[in-house]
């Protein structure tokens, strides 16, 4: 079935640095959307993007959907050691069913 | 309260043996799902069911079985349990389509390993 692939797989920062992982799949997606699993947790829901170029900002994270809906992306600015974590893309692959086939996700670390 | 939650927590066992694991949420969600996380963190999902209903079964082998008592609970039998099965399982839950964004509510996970 349709695959989201993401990189990098690992970024590694210093605090106050900017990050960005990148969602590319190879056909349109109707929506993608994000989550954040912290090291020992579970994967936690940030945003699900639907609209072509849609834009959306949490605080100091960005979401981008592109306009061909086949990449999103998801910038964090001026990193912070909470935002450690994997981020994951997904995109519905299910239809109705609406089954997530998710991305492999980054592993972010920020240094201190 | 815990929204999705699933037991046990940790759970180890040696090859061969056959265990459960349950999952209960409360947030009166009609979709539920298992998924499995191996140790490179890739997350894969198994079965779905909706209402009671499977309405995803991936490639999974028949020793994994899930069972819906009612909407708010999916569970997961596995028979003759091998290392590979070894992983962290994640229950999850889903609410209404249509005007809600689709989110799922995971669960805190079960770290499953096979000795």
């Amino acid at each position: 079935g349709q695959q989201v692939m993401q990189i990098p797989q690992y970024q590694h920062v210093q605090e106050g640095e900017d990050f960005t992982t990148y969602c590319n799949s190879s056909t349109t997606l109707s929506n993608i959307q994000w989550y954040k699993q912290r090291p020992g947790g579970h994967p936690v829901f940030l945003i699900q993007l639907v609209k072509s170029g849609e834009v959306k900002k949490q605080k100091r994270l960005t979401f981008q959907f592109g306009e061909a809906k086949k990449n999103s992306s998801l910038h964090i600015t001026a990193t912070q050691t909470t935002d450690v974590g994997t981020y994951f893309c997904a995109e519905n692959s299910g239809g109705s069913n609406y089954k997530l086939t998710f991305g492999k996700g980054t592993l972010l670390t920020v240094n201190p | 309260d815990t929204a999705v939650s699933q037991t046990p927590k940790y759970l180890v066992t040696q090859m061969g043996n056959d265990k459960s694991i349950k999952c209960e949420q409360n947030l009166g969600h009609d979709t539920m799902y298992w998924y499995k996380q191996d140790s490179k963190k890739f997350l894969k999902i198994m079965f779905s069911y909706n209402n009671k209903e499977l309405i995803i079964n991936e490639t999974v082998p028949n020793r994994f079985s899930p069972k819906s008592p009612d909407k708010a609970h999916l569970n997961l039998h596995i028979n003759s349990l091998e290392l590979g099965d070894s992983a962290v399982y994640f229950c999850a839950s889903r609410g209404l389509a249509g005007g809600h964004y689709n989110e799922q509510f995971f669960g805190p996970g079960t770290r499953l390993t096979v000795l």
